[in-house]
């Protein structure tokens, strides 16, 4: 069964340095998605993409935050500078469709980001 | 604006016996609603998905929810736990013109043998 992948699944980083995270969504689907979660705290909406731009980002994606699609298969979310609070869950999803009846957005594992 | 709300943030069951997981939600549209389950060191997983078609879904894993409009609720039942089913759920909403998911806070999931 087709599935999304991501790495590093646990990656440390420096406060204000950069990080680039990973992932692959399932072959055919065309919308990609970053959520995050900090420990404790509830799964936050952070950016969807489709067709090489953002579609909807939340408050949280500020101007830190950067995706792209640099190839066919990969996604990635990079942070410029982390901070402290940056340390959480990363997770990437994808969907065939957005929104509408059939949409389902299928998860990765996460990436576990710490922030010292 | 979106949002749920997960009734219990940790529910302790014996195997064998029924599990209820409690979800309201508040939307000012039609939503879509899922199920997710997380086990450890797994990503999340579908369990089952509401989009507006018969009221009680059938999900993987002999799993069900039931959508009630006039109560708000998309609460997750399954007859006979298994030690399997010890995970974190989270239920979700989708506004119909979303495309982001929003979370309720998750509930954990303990099964005694």
């Amino acid at each position: 069964e087709p599935e999304v992948t991501q790495t590093p699944s646990h990656q440390v980083t420096q406060m204000g340095q950069e990080v680039i995270l990973r992932c692959v969504p399932i072959s055919n689907h065309l919308y990609f998605y970053w959520y995050r979660q900090i420990l404790g705290q509830k799964v936050e909406f952070l950016v969807s993409f489709y067709n090489n731009e953002i579609s909807e980002k939340s408050e949280i994606f500020d101007d830190q935050f950067s995706v792209e699609r640099p190839d066919g298969s990969n996604f990635t979310l990079k942070i410029r500078s982390t901070k402290l609070e940056d340390s959480a869950m990363y997770f990437c999803a994808s969907s065939a469709l957005a929104g509408g009846s059939t949409d389902t957005q299928y998860f990765g594992p996460g990436t576990r980001l710490t922030v010292l | 604006a979106q949002s749920v709300t997960q009734l219990d943030s940790h529910v302790s069951v014996s195997e064998g016996t029924p599990v209820l997981l409690r979800c309201n939600y508040s939307s000012s549209y039609s939503p879509s609603l899922f199920w997710y389950v997380q086990h450890p060191n797994k990503g999340l997983q579908l369990l089952l998905k509401y989009t507006s078609a018969a009221t009680l879904v059938k999900g993987i894993n002999g799993f069900e929810a039931e959508f009630k409009k006039s109560e708000t609720s998309f609460h997750l039942t399954k007859p006979s736990a298994h030690m399997s089913d010890a995970a974190e759920y989270f239920c979700v909403v989708r506004g119909s013109n979303d495309y982001k998911l929003s979370f309720g806070a998750g509930t954990t999931v303990t099964v005694r043998a």
